[in-house]
C-alpha cells in the first residue's frame, strides 16, 4: 500500500508553459486537496474535492484548475505557468471532510522560470 | 476570518528535555485540531489529533492541551530526542473541511 504518491518529484518549467501535477491515493479516500507551501507562509489550500465528481476552491485558485473524475486520482493544472507558481505542492485525502485527519503525499516542488 | 497563529517560529531544546509548542486560532467556532510533523524533503507526518469537546489527548510521548477559553493549542513532546528535530505544524478544520494551518514551529535539539 503505498498510501499516497504524487509525481513528479521535481520539476523546471519555464513561464507560459502548461504542467499537471499528479496525485493517486489508494486508501479509497472521498476526499482530495492540495496545498502549495511557500517559506514563511505555511500551507495553503488550492483546491479540493470532497468526493468524485465535485471540487472547490480554496484559499489561492487562481492559475490552477482541478478535476475528479474517480476516487483515486485527483490531477493539479496550471494552464499557464507563472514565476509566482514557484512553490512545493503536496496533495492530501482524508476519509471525508469531516473530523478526521489528512494524510500527505510527498510533495512535487516546482520551479517556473 | 479563520486564522492560526504560532507563538514562537523556532525552538531549540535539550536533548532528554520537554519540548512545549503553542498555536493560537481565531475562530471559537472551530471543532478540530491537529498538529503535524514535517523533515525536510517530506509531506507533512500526522502527530495526534483532537475534538473541541476535550481539553487534553495523550499519544506516545506527546501530549496535546487545548484551552478554548483563550483559542490556544499546545503541542508537549516529553523527553525529545534527535529524531524528534523538524517542523511543527498546528491546524484547524476550516469551513471548506480544510485544514488552515498555522506558519510552523522549527524545533531543533541539541545532544
Amino acid at each position: 500500500i503505498a498510501g499516497i504518491t504524487q509525481a513528479p518529484t521535481s520539476q523546471i518549467l519555464a513561464a507560459g508553459r502548461r504542467m499537471t501535477l499528479r496525485c493517486t491515493q489508494d486508501m479509497r479516500h472521498n476526499a482530495m486537496y492540495w496545498y502549495r507551501q511557500d517559506l514563511g507562509l505555511g500551507l495553503r489550500l488550492i483546491h479540493y474535492s470532497n468526493t468524485a465528481g465535485t471540487t472547490g476552491k480554496g484559499e489561492v485558485p487562481d492559475g490552477y484548475s482541478v478535476s475528479r473524475a474517480n476516487t483515486d486520482d485527483f490531477p493539479l493544472t496550471l494552464a499557464s505557468a507563472v514565476p509566482s507558481q514557484t512553490s512545493v505542492y503536496f496533495c492530501a485525502s482524508s476519509p471525508s471532510g469531516g473530523l478526521y485527519e489528512q494524510y500527505f503525499g510527498p510533495g512535487t516542488r516546482l520551479t517556473v522560470t | 476570518g479563520e486564522s492560526v497563529g504560532l507563538h514562537l517560529p523556532t525552538l531549540s531544546v535539550q536533548e532528554g528535555d520537554n519540548s512545549i509548542i503553542n498555536c493560537a486560532y481565531s475562530n471559537s467556532a472551530s471543532d478540530y485540531f491537529i498538529w503535524y510533523k514535517q523533515e525536510s524533503g517530506k509531506g507533512p507526518q500526522f502527530i495526534i489529533d483532537i475534538r473541541s469537546n476535550m481539553d487534553k489527548r495523550q499519544g506516545q510521548r506527546v501530549t496535546v492541551l487545548l484551552n478554548k477559553t483563550v483559542k490556544h493549542l499546545s503541542l508537549q513532546i516529553a523527553a525529545t530526542q534527535p529524531g524528534d528535530s523538524a517542523v511543527y505544524f498546528c491546524a484547524i478544520r476550516g469551513s471548506q473541511g480544510n485544514l488552515i494551518f498555522g506558519k510552523g514551529t522549527k524545533l531543533s535539539v541539541k545532544p
